[in-house]
This record gives C-alpha cells, structure tokens and sequence, in this order.
C-alpha cells in the first residue's frame, strides 16, 4: 500500500548546522509529495512540496527534491535556525484516493 | 482569516461518556477531514468528507461518527468513550484534488483538539 517512511528523531543541532531529514516513500501510480512542519502548540502547516519526478520543491531556506529512482524526498537546510526548532512530517497524496499518507514526523530541537 | 477552527481546545472525559469535536472552516473547501496524532504514529486519518451530504472511512474509523450537513462544518463524534481514544484530533480541510490526478493542493489544519479519555 501507500506509505511514508521517515528517520527517526529526536534531531538536535546547534545553530548554523546542516540538516536532512530524510524521507522514502511507497506509492501506486504516481504520487505528489509533501513536507509539513508542525510548531510547538500549533497545527501542521505546509512547508514545500512537489509534484512530479525532479521537482524540488524550496520555502523559507528548506529544500527537498523528488527522486523517483531513489522514491525519496529529503528535506534539508544548510544552516538551521532556532526558530526551525519543529516537528517535521513528510507525507504524500495519490491520485487513487481522497487521502494523504503522513510519515511518524520528526523532532527537531536547534540549541543556540 | 479564520481558516480552519477547532472547538474544544482540551476535554477531559470519562470512559463511556460521549462527546463532540466540532470542527468550521471559512474557506470553502470541498474536503474535510479528521486525523488524530500519538506519539510514535504521525498522523492517522479517521473520516474525511468529499462535499456536504458525502464522508467516507479513512484508516481508524472505529468508534467515530461523522457527519457533513454544510459545507462549513464537519463535526467528529464520539459515541462512548474510551482510554485509546486519548490522542490529539486534528481537522484539515483542502480544495477537491482534480479528476484523475493526484493531489497537489494543500491540506489547512485546524490547532488540534487534546483529549484525555479516563
């Protein structure tokens, strides 16, 4: 079935590391492809996306490219910030159902 | 812009006891939908709904109603509660995906909905 596959956090860094949190998925057909982020207390809220083979979809210094050979969609950032300090989930939607599939989200702590 | 509200906040219930978690969205949305959170699990989703008069099962439907009179609201009910219903509810709401094609338009949520099942 359709599914994500996200690592497993919790993730800390210090301001100005890089990130990656990466991101495999398993679809039928083919599918579009999503990274939403979650702020402590709020609900989720779109972060980028993609919607077909080779896209990178960027916002806000996030990027994150759709690799069909790979079925991945890592989402990284060169220099993380406090305020990135989030639950990040990755998730995808297919064109066989009315649905999204959400990854387990991972944490993501950036100490100053 | 309100976009997508969620009432209560937080609810506390006892086991057996029934509840309603309303859920309003301004924007028009055709698609409605409810998700409940735990730990370890993401998002998982529990019914959705296409359009007023039209909702459909999703992953854990089990022990949820739903019902769409309007294309406004989408209210998730509990019918007797129970300890594994403890989680986060979260409602999203969407524009229809096109015919024939994946989804390409952004789920809005709501702030979520803590309820604690004793």
């Amino acid at each position: 079935g359709d599914s994500v596959t996200q690592m497993e956090g919790p993730v800390t860094l210090s301001e100005e590391a890089f990130l990656t949190i990466n991101c495999t998925y398993t679809a039928t057909g083919y599918p579009s492809l999503f990274w939403y982020v979650q702020y402590p207390g709020e609900g989720l809220q779109l972060l980028l996306k993609a919607t077909k083979a080779d896209d990178k979809g960027s916002n806000k210094g996030f990027e994150a490219t759709y690799r069909k050979e790979t079925t991945s969609f890592h989402l990284e950032k060169g220099s993380v910030q406090v305020s990135d300090s989030a639950v990040y989930f990755c998730a995808l939607s297919v064109h066989t159902g009315n649905q999204f599939y959400f990854g387990t989200g991972t944490s993501l702590t950036v100490i100053p | 812009n309100a976009g997508v509200t969620q009432t209560p906040k937080f609810q506390v219930l006892k086991t057996g006891q029934s509840m309603t978690l309303q859920c309003a969205q301004d924007m028009n949305h055709e698609y409605m939908s409810w998700y409940r959170q735990d730990p370890g699990m993401g998002l998982r989703l529990i019914h959705y709904s296409v359009g007023a008069g039209i909702t459909d099962q999703g992953e854990v439907p089990n022990g949820y109603n739903v019902s769409r009179s309007t294309t406004e609201d989408f209210p998730l009910r509990l019918l007797s509660a129970a300890p594994s219903q403890t989680s986060v509810y979260f409602c999203a709401s969407s524009l229809q995906p096109p015919s024939g094609g994946a989804w390409t338009g952004e789920l809005f949520f709501g702030e979520g909905s803590r309820l604690t099942v004793l």
